[in-house]
């Protein structure tokens, strides 16, 4: 099977432009988290998607959303990126929402803003 | 923000020690995940605990939980190179991931 993968793997933008990332789970797996990870603040919550409803969403601004589609995949979306954007976004798949699930993880999206 | 704190933040052992890393919260844990992470990569899941267990095995890994004081370890025996890398504790109901301890391990 398949593990989780992400798209691009590596991305670089400039300040106040906008970026998409991509994630496509693991076959049959419905819920999708998506997380950032900095050296500074370590690996934060973004959202949590089942079944194309967002379940959470983590303390970020509104510049950073996402959506799921009918397939499973996800994507999330961040509009004027700022330098402190830069971060290895990671994507996780599992089979339900239970929260004792085990998450597969994607490699990650490295975003370099500049 | 909003985070896990795990002691310590690095450790550096020889292959054959053991290794031992904390993590403790601020809120109550249900559900609780350990993960290692290579290099930047992907997180890998390793074992998952919940508020009704005390202890728990998976090979040469062992986890504890103590709800009252919010706290959890992992122990990973008889250490090897490829265990060098980043370990996370994650509060799944409370979407919290632990600071994370680099272990490294000398052949």
């Amino acid at each position: 099977k398949a593990g989780v993968t992400q798209t691009p793997r590596y991305l670089i933008k400039t300040r106040g432009q906008q970026v998409t990332l991509s994630c496509s789970p693991i076959s049959g797996h419905r819920s999708v988290s998506w997380y950032q990870q900095t050296p500074g603040q370590g690996l934060q919550f973004l959202f949590e998607y089942f079944s194309e409803t967002q379940r959470n969403k983590g303390n970020f601004p509104g510049r950073f959303s996402g959506r799921q589609f009918s397939n499973s995949r996800s994507e999330m979306n961040v509009s004027t990126l700022e330098l402190g954007d830069s971060a290895l976004y990671l994507c996780a798949s599992s089979l339900s929402k239970d929260r004792g699930e085990t998450q597969y993880f994607g490699p990650g999206t490295r975003l370099l803003v500049l | 923000s909003q985070q896990g704190e795990e002691d310590p933040q690095a450790l550096s052992i020889q292959e054959g020690e053991n290794a031992t890393m904390n993590c403790s919260y601020k809120t109550s844990i249900n559900n609780l995940q350990w993960y290692r992470q290579n290099s930047g990569r992907g997180l890998v899941h390793l074992i998952l605990i919940r508020s009704n267990e005390r202890e728990k095995h998976s090979g040469r890994l062992r986890v504890t939980l103590d709800t009252s004081k919010k706290s959890s370890s992992l122990l990973i025996t008889a250490s090897r190179a490829a265990d060098t890398a980043s370990y996370f504790c994650y509060n799944t109901d409370k979407l919290i991931f632990g600071t994370g301890t680099r272990l490294q391990v000398f052949p």
